[in-house]
């Protein structure tokens, strides 16, 4: 079954300061890594990652995926509290009946205090 | 249409009762997605469709939960006698659903369901 791991699972900063979320997965037919940010309600998509060792950014955000060893690494610079959320990775099965399916991390809830 | 639907936002219901959730996808995407989500978890893959097809259902999706989308446009989960363990967020997300895309799943805000 597919498995992803998420850490920290909390992380308490203060505006301006650089975080590193990380996440690790196991997936049965790897075919992307997904980064989700969740405030209130739903999740809404950051970075889509396929290949190994391409920096995606987009502002402040940047991430990058390691498929040999099964890692991903979402950076955040210069954090603002409205960067507060929590923050998801998810990997993309690409096998039989479960292609498409996105199995979930538990989260790392970021709080950046003023 | 702007994005994926969900009716109701929230429910509040007895133990015991039935209820029924809403979603209707983006209006091209052919698949629908149903996860669950409670409170400091990731969200939960409970089951999702492929046009009118069900294609996979987890295995902690129990009988008293079904879900269907008879037409392949709009979907419904229904929760046959609910219990307090069953009180969480059912979000449904919809994507294009073509092998030769790369997948990205769009979510809509959630029905948060509260069993008393």
């Amino acid at each position: 079954e597919d498995k992803v791991v998420q850490s920290p699972l909390s992380l308490v900063v203060h505006e301006g300061d650089t975080v590193t979320l990380n996440c690790s997965y196991e997936v049965t037919n790897f075919r992307s890594l997904l980064w989700y940010k969740q405030e209130k309600k739903a999740p809404t998509f950051l970075f889509m990652l396929t290949s190994s060792g391409i920096e995606k950014k987009s502002g402040r955000l940047s991430s990058i995926l390691d498929k040999k060893e099964l890692f991903s690494i979402l950076n955040i610079t210069a954090t603002q509290t409205g960067d507060s959320a929590i923050y998801l990775c998810a990997v993309l099965n690409a096998g039989g009946t479960s292609y498409g399916k996105l199995t979930f991390g538990q989260g790392t809830i970021l709080t950046v205090h003023p | 249409d702007t994005g994926v639907s969900q009716d109701p936002r929230h429910k509040i219901t007895k133990r015991g009762q039935n209820v029924t959730f809403r979603c209707d996808p983006i209006s091209e995407h052919n698949r629908l997605y149903w996860y669950r989500q409670t409170l400091g978890q990731g969200p939960e893959f409970l089951t999702y469709f492929q046009n009118e097809a069900q294609l996979e259902k987890s295995r902690l999706l129990s009988d008293r939960f079904s879900a269907e989308r008879p037409k392949g446009s709009f979907s419904t989960l229904e929760i046959q006698r609910t219990e307090q363990g069953d009180s969480a967020m059912y979000l449904c997300a919809s994507s294009l659903g073509d092998r030769g895309r790369q997948e990205k799943l769009f979510f809509g805000s959630g029905t948060q369901l509260s069993v008393l």
